[in-house]
C-alpha cells in the first residue's frame, strides 16, 4: 500500500482564498517534502520539513508536521491562478538510502 | 541550463519493441532515480543509483534495466514493451550524502505502447 495519501484528491477555490491540503503517511520518516506538478511537467520541490520540526514557512506556503499522527498539511495563502497544479507530499523514509515515497496528489484549481 | 534532462519527451511504440529513455543531470548529484507515474497520477520509485551503483530496486519487471555509465547519467532500457508500460517516466537526482535533501526532477517521458 502507498505511504502517502493526500486529502482531498481535488480542491477548487477562488483566487485570493487559502488552500489547505493534507497528507498522511504510515512509517517513520527522515523528512516530509511537498512538490508541485504543473500539467504535463515534472515535479518541482516546494518545501521540506524535518521529522523534528513542527512548522515551516516559505513565502505563501506553510507546512505543518505531526509525527504522532503521521500527518502533514500544506497551506497556500492568498492563492493565485498560477498556483493551479497538482501537489504531492513525499516522505523520505528511513531505509539507509534516500527513498521518496509519494502520494497520489491533490489537484488544486484556482478560479479567477 | 536544464538541471535534469530526459529524452525523448514523447515515445510512441508498438508492443514487443525495445526502447530506451536517457537521463542526464548537471547538478553534480551522486544519486539518480527513475519514477513511474501512472494514469491516476500515482508516482512510484523504480530504481535508485548512487555513484553508478544500484541501491534501490523496487518490484519492477526485469524487462526494465537501468544503466548508469557515470554519475551524471542514468538510462532506462525497456525490453518487450507491454500495453501496461504506458505511463510517464520521470528521472530525478539528489545528493544523498546530505540528509534532508530535495530531489530534482526531469520533465518526464510520456511512453505510449500501442
Amino acid at each position: 500500500s502507498q505511504q502517502g495519501e493526500e486529502d482531498p484528491q481535488a480542491l477548487s477555490i477562488q483566487e485570493g482564498e487559502n488552500a489547505t491540503m493534507n497528507c498522511s503517511y504510515k512509517t517513520s520518516i527522515n523528512n516530509l517534502q511537498w512538490y508541485r506538478q504543473n500539467s504535463g511537467r515534472g515535479l518541482v520541490h516546494l518545501i521540506l520539513i524535518r521529522s523534528n520540526e513542527r512548522e515551516k514557512h516559505s513565502g505563501r506556503l506553510r507546512v505543518t508536521l505531526d509525527t504522532s499522527k503521521k500527518s502533514s498539511s500544506l497551506l497556500i495563502t492568498a492563492s493565485r491562478a498560477a498556483d493551479t497544479a497538482s501537489y504531492f507530499c513525499a516522505t523520505d523514509v528511513i531505509q539507509g538510502a534516500q527513498k521518496l515515497v509519494f502520494g497520489q496528489g491533490t489537484r488544486l484549481t484556482i478560479n479567477p | 541550463d536544464t538541471a535534469v534532462s530526459q529524452t525523448p519527451k514523447y515515445l510512441v511504440t508498438q508492443m514487443g519493441n525495445d526502447k530506451s529513455i536517457k537521463c542526464e543531470q548537471n547538478l553534480g548529484h551522486d544519486t539518480m532515480y527513475w519514477y513511474k507515474q501512472d494514469s491516476k497520477k500515482f508516482l512510484k520509485i523504480m530504481f535508485s543509483y548512487n555513484n553508478k551503483e544500484l541501491i534501490i530496486n523496487e518490484t519492477v519487471p526485469n524487462r526494465f534495466s537501468p544503466k548508469s555509465p557515470d554519475k551524471a547519467h542514468l538510462n532506462l532500457h525497456i525490453n518487450s514493451l507491454e500495453l501496461g508500460d504506458s505511463a510517464v517516466y520521470f528521472c530525478a537526482s539528489s545528493r544523498i550524502g546530505q540528509t534532508n535533501t530535495e530531489a530534482f526532477f526531469g520533465q518526464g517521458t510520456r511512453l505510449t505502447v500501442v
